[in-house]
């Protein structure tokens, strides 16, 4: 069974451009988290969404940072623009509906020169 | 509001030696703890998880971690470190449907 798809694994964007990640779930996870991984530091909720609906935004930086999950499955995070400050691992992990066990993908290396 | 504490940033054992990866945590409701590894390039590994059945709880790969509620703490270890332990662990909380991460230790085997 394949595990949590993640693209790019690497990106490198000057400040004040725009990008985005993708995120493929484990197939029947209703459940979606994208998490920032700063260097040093355990990962850090963004965003969690229950099938299509953002459950809990609470974190996500708002201003510049936004993410969509339309039909349910996959779903693209995104910076616009970046600054330098967003450079980090992405990390996207799903569940099934209320199971405790989070599966993480490999994650997104972001860095902004 | 809960929290998480990994007590060292770095731990250096021999092969064949033991480990002991320490974690104190912080929670406001009956908690769900987690250990999770961390190889280079590679995704966050669930090693295992307590939710409140037996103290003592076995994982993947030889660890296991006993929680203490009266120390709060949620210690890992393992018998025999291999030189394939080598990673960086979090300990991990899990408190109305969303996770705490502690800050992570690097775990280093020495030859």
């Amino acid at each position: 069974e394949a595990g949590v798809v993640q693209s790019p694994r690497y990106k490198i964007i000057e400040k004040k451009q725009p990008v985005a990640f993708w995120c493929n779930p484990i197939s029947g996870h209703n459940t979606l988290y994208w998490y920032r991984q700063n260097l040093g530091q355990g990962p850090e909720l963004l965003i969690r969404y229950e099938n299509e609906e953002a459950v809990d935004d609470s974190q996500l930086p708002k201003d510049r940072f936004s993410a969509e999950r339309l039909k349910g499955v996959d779903s693209t995070l995104k910076i616009q623009p970046a600054e330098l400050g967003d450079s980090a691992v992405y990390l996207c992990a799903s569940s099934l509906a209320g199971a405790e066990t989070q599966y993480f993908g490999p994650g997104t290396r972001l860095l902004v020169l | 509001a809960q929290s998480v504490t990994q007590l060292d940033s770095h731990v250096s054992v021999s092969e064949g030696t033991p480990v002991l990866l320490r974690c104190n945590y912080s929670s406001s409701y009956s908690p769900s703890l987690f250990w999770y590894v961390q190889h280079p390039n590679k995704g966050l590994q669930l090693l295992l998880k307590y939710t409140s059945a037996a103290t003592l709880v076995k994982g993947i790969n030889g660890f296991e971690a006993e929680f203490k509620k009266s120390e709060t703490s949620f210690h890992l270890t393992k018998p025999s470190a291999h030189m394939s332990d080598a990673a960086e662990y979090f300990c991990v909380v899990r408190s109305a449907r969303q996770l705490t991460f502690g800050s992570g230790t690097q775990l280093t085997v020495l030859p």
